[in-house]
């Protein structure tokens, strides 16, 4: 079965300083890969999304960045961090679009970003 | 732009009654699903539907996706404290890339004992 890792589940970090949060998916060979920002109790934004290695599409201007090293690995940056980047953070995965259905997106299960 | 509006925002209701969460659109999309999150959790997913019409049942949950697929309702019967949380609809759209979803933006459920 297919599982999702995100970490760190809680981050507190001053404002300026760098960010690096990571995603791994396991059971699964070439998925789609998501980061979204929620706001408090509410619904999702799509920050970034890949459909490959080395492959990223941004959603929405802003102070972040996304990575893919590996098939199966999905990581969210900041050179410097701002007070607005304080959120909760989501990655999800769905099947790769060789491999049938890519509507269904599981959720890993969250980071904590206070930015002080 | 697509857009997927939930009603009601909020909801409060006492254990054992009924609820029904709604999700509506003026776009058409390919399939529809919806997720349960508790808070500081990821989204859950309960049910994907694909057919117009089509109607899913996981327990005391009834899920309808509508004949024109562009609204879709989620039904709970004697609610229990278990099943607060929010809900999500997301909605993927016909012939759209990278199994990107519209997220609707949720509706809060608090069941009390």
């Amino acid at each position: 079965s297919q599982t999702i890792h995100q970490w760190p589940a809680t981050l507190v970090q001053p404002v300026g300083s760098p960010l690096s949060l990571e995603c791994t998916v396991e059971g699964t060979s070439n998925p789609n890969l998501y980061w979204y920002r929620q706001a408090a109790g509410r619904g999702l934004q799509l920050l970034f999304y890949s459909v490959g290695i080395g492959q990223i599409s941004s959603e929405v201007p802003q102070n972040l960045s996304a990575s893919r090293p590996q098939d199966r690995q999905f990581i969210l940056s900041s050179k410097k961090l701002l007070l607005s980047d304080s959120g909760f953070y989501l990655c999800a995965w769905t099947l790769g679009r060789t491999s049938g259905n890519t509507d269904t997106q599981y959720f890993g299960p969250g980071t904590r970003l206070t930015v002080l | 732009t697509q857009l997927l509006e939930q009603s009601p925002q909020f909801l409060s209701i006492q254990e054992g009654e009924n609820l029904t969460v709604y999700c509506n659109s003026s776009s058409v999309f390919s399939s529809l699903q919806w997720y349960r999150q508790e808070p500081g959790e990821g989204p859950v997913l309960l049910v994907t539907v694909v057919t117009g019409g089509e109607v899913k049942k996981l327990k005391r949950l009834t899920f309808q996706f509508g004949d024109a697929r562009k609204d879709s309702s989620l039904h709970i019967t004697a609610a229990q404290p278990g099943d607060t949380g929010l809900y999500l609809c997301a909605g993927a759209s016909k012939g759209g890339s990278q199994g990107n979803l519209i997220f609707g933006k949720g509706t809060k459920l608090s069941v009390k004992p």
